[in-house]
């Protein structure tokens, strides 16, 4: 069946680091988001990623979509404690408007 | 403030017992969603509304139940037969015709059997 995977799971990086998470489907996507899980909190929507080989920023925080538009990744330059999360990638399901998620890259940041 | 209301946030009940988790936007949304969250799982979809008076199993459908009777509310029942029913469960929503834009999430139901 229809497949989102994430690497890595985890990854703990010190404070100013640089991380990155990587996103593939086994599908074909139409578009991708990436939803932030604070700890104790609940996913919240960062990105929508539509177009192939899209490349979006906000502010510390690139986002891409890949060519064949079945892989993603987000960066992050020089983390913060307040990057601390799980970092949730997401695509349409086959049917339905439901979404499919990843299980999520949790990132811890010590100062 | 328009959004996503879960009740209750915490709940405890025993093995054998049917519980229901509540869920209210004010949104105007047509499409409502119940994910739910274990430990190093991702979310997982268990049921999805498009539609007043239509839902679809997800995933992970076997042991809870849904109704979808007003626009505004879609609560969840984890009935007796769901044989792991501690986890955290969240509901969302997305506006008309989506299959594109964003889930907003409720604060989410943390549920735990005894």
């Amino acid at each position: 069946g229809q497949q989102v995977m994430q690497i890595p799971q985890y990854q703990h990086v010190q404070e100013g680091e640089d991380f990155t998470t990587y996103c593939n489907s086994s599908t074909t996507l139409s578009n991708i988001q990436w939803y932030k899980q604070r700890p104790g909190g609940h996913p919240v929507f960062l990105i929508q990623l539509v177009k192939s080989g899209e490349v979006k920023k906000q502010k510390r925080l690139t986002f891409q979509f890949g060519e064949a538009k079945k892989n993603s990744s987000l960066h992050i330059t020089a983390t913060q404690t307040t990057d601390v999360g799980t970092y949730f990638c997401a695509g349409p399901r086959q049917a339905g408007t439901a979404l499919i998620f990843g299980k999520g890259t949790t990132l811890s940041v010590s100062s | 403030d328009g959004g996503i209301t879960q009740s209750p946030k915490y709940l405890f009940r025993k093995e054998g017992q049917n519980v229901t988790l509540s869920c209210e936007q004010n949104l105007n949304h047509d499409a409502m969603y119940w994910y739910r969250q274990d430990p190093g799982q991702g979310l997982r979809l268990i049921y999805y509304s498009q539609i007043v008076n239509d839902f679809q199993k997800g995933d992970i459908a076997e042991g809870y139940s849904v109704s979808r009777e007003k626009k505004e509310s879609f609560p969840l029942t984890v009935t007796s037969a769901q044989k792991n029913p501690t986890a955290f469960y969240l509901c969302a929503s997305r506006g008309r015709g989506a299959n594109t834009g964003e889930l907003f999430f409720g604060e989410g139901s943390r549920l735990t059997v005894l």
